[in-house]
């Protein structure tokens, strides 16, 4: 079992949609959890972090970690073309030195 | 501000051949570094990492090496490339003065492929 799983996709859906991006993890030392994305040929950029359980939001953009379920979530709300990229998810436990990478999410907004 | 560059951008390198990917950071000092390898749909596996110079830790055993002569400069090296070390090579930085999530910062990569 990989330490994080994150569903390839690829996901395609209509400009203005909710959309729900999720990962799941086996290592309860995992504390800090990160939503990274990444353009086609670029590298990732962090988007959202969050520290142990609960509900973060910025902007259209909302990450909700569940530690008891071991699974994270990004949402966007009122996607835009703009959004279309690869969504990441890491996370890591204090030493950042050992952050772990979910393998991404192909996202397409499509006007 | 900080700022971190790579180069090559791409490179096409026959099997057997010698790599040097080189990674610079500018506008911090003391940075950790990191080298990491993205596969298609296989996320970013680390590879290297250093919290000094001359200090390298490495998380998979395979044919590559990394090494930082200077503060703010990583290299990764191979003596000679294998097919399965095609993919796109990332290096990030952090600051280990920063927050406690340490947030990486990713170059721009380079796209390597292995012919």
């Amino acid at each position: 079992q990989k330490e994080v799983e994150q569903d390839p996709g690829p996901l395609s859906v209509p400009e203005g949609a909710i959309v729900s991006l999720n990962c799941t993890y086996s290592n309860s030392a995992f504390q800090y959890f990160m939503w990274y994305r990444q353009y086609s040929r670029k590298g990732p950029e962090l988007l959202m972090y969050t520290y142990s359980s609960g509900n973060k939001e910025d902007g259209r953009f909302t990450a909700q970690v569940d530690k008891s379920s071991k699974y994270i979530s990004l949402f966007i709300r009122d996607s835009q073309p703009s959004d279309s990229a690869t969504y990441l998810c890491a996370m890591s436990a204090y030493n950042n030195n050992d952050m772990r990478f979910g393998a991404g999410t192909r996202l397409t907004v499509k006007p | 501000s900080q700022t971190i560059h790579q180069w090559p951008a791409t490179l096409v390198q026959p099997v057997g051949s010698p790599l040097s990917l080189e990674c610079t950071v500018e506008g911090t000092s003391n940075p950790n570094l990191y080298w990491y390898r993205q596969a298609a749909g296989r996320g970013l596996q680390l590879l290297f990492y250093s919290v000094g110079i001359g200090q390298i830790s490495s998380e998979v055993p395979q044919n590559l090496s990394a090494s930082r002569p200077q503060d703010r400069q990583f290299i990764l090296s191979s003596k000679k490339l294998l097919l399965s070390d095609s993919g796109f090579y990332l290096c990030a930085w952090s600051d280990p003065r920063g927050r406690a999530y340490n947030e990486q910062f990713f170059g721009p990569g380079t796209r390597l492929t292995v012919l």
